[in-house]
């Protein structure tokens, strides 16, 4: 079955305070590493999505890389508006598998 | 285009009372998903429907879960009688292709079931 595990859990960050998000993953079929935002009370968003290790995406202060094991999302330099939970997924045929996501929040 | 739209956005009903949550997917999205959310096992997918016909409803967890998909721009997720322990935000979610470029989440129904 596959398996997503994400960490840290929680995050707390100083504004313009960079840091390092982890998904590591065990798939029979990697078809995809899917990276999600959600914020109180709504959907999860999508980011990302990264097919194969080496490749890398970025967005604003916020860039994805992938090997063959685990994903990072990397935050440069946050602002209070990055503070969300950050999911990552693994796609495997249909099925998006989640991890438990990690919550981020960002002071001013 | 408005995105998947889901109602209620609340829903608060007594143990044993039916429930049904409703979805509109995007228009042209030909995959559809209904999740579970909860804080103690994440997001699970209960049922998955492609061109309409259920393919997977592994994770739906007993029989009093149900879900249809009418046409392509309706499906509903129905629980009876419900049980305390259905409390949870339920996601509707839809692709355009099986789900390989992502699902498109709507903003949930958040149910309480007392």
């Amino acid at each position: 079955e596959d398996q997503v595990t994400q960490s840290p859990e929680a995050l707390r960050l100083q504004e313009g305070e960079s840091s390092s998000l982890n998904c590591s993953y065990t798939v029979s079929g990697l078809r995809g590493l899917f990276w999600y935002r959600q914020d109180p009370g709504k959907g999860p968003e999508f980011l990302f999505t990264l097919y194969s290790a080496g490749e890398e995406k970025e967005k604003e202060r916020l860039k994805a890389t992938l090997t063959k094991k685990e994903s990072f999302l990397h935050i440069t330099a946050p602002k209070p508006e990055d503070s969300a939970t950050y999911l990552c997924a693994v796609l495997d045929d249909y099925k998006l598998s989640f991890g438990a996501g990690t919550t981020v929040t960002v002071r001013a | 285009d408005a995105g998947v739209i889901q109602s209620p956005r609340h829903e608060v009903t007594e143990m044993g009372q039916e429930v049904t949550l409703r979805c509109k997917p995007i228009s042209g999205h030909n995959s559809l998903f209904w999740y579970r959310q909860t804080m103690m096992r994440g997001l699970e997918l209960l049922i998955y429907f492609n061109n309409n016909v259920p393919i997977d409803d592994s994770g739906m967890p007993e029989d009093r879960f149900s879900a249809k998909m009418p046409n392509a721009s309706f499906s509903t997720l129905k629980i009876q009688p419900s049980e305390p322990r259905d409390s949870a935000v339920y996601f509707c979610a839809s692709s355009l292709d099986a789900g390989h470029s992502g699902y498109t989440f709507g903003s949930g129904t958040r149910l309480t079931v007392v």
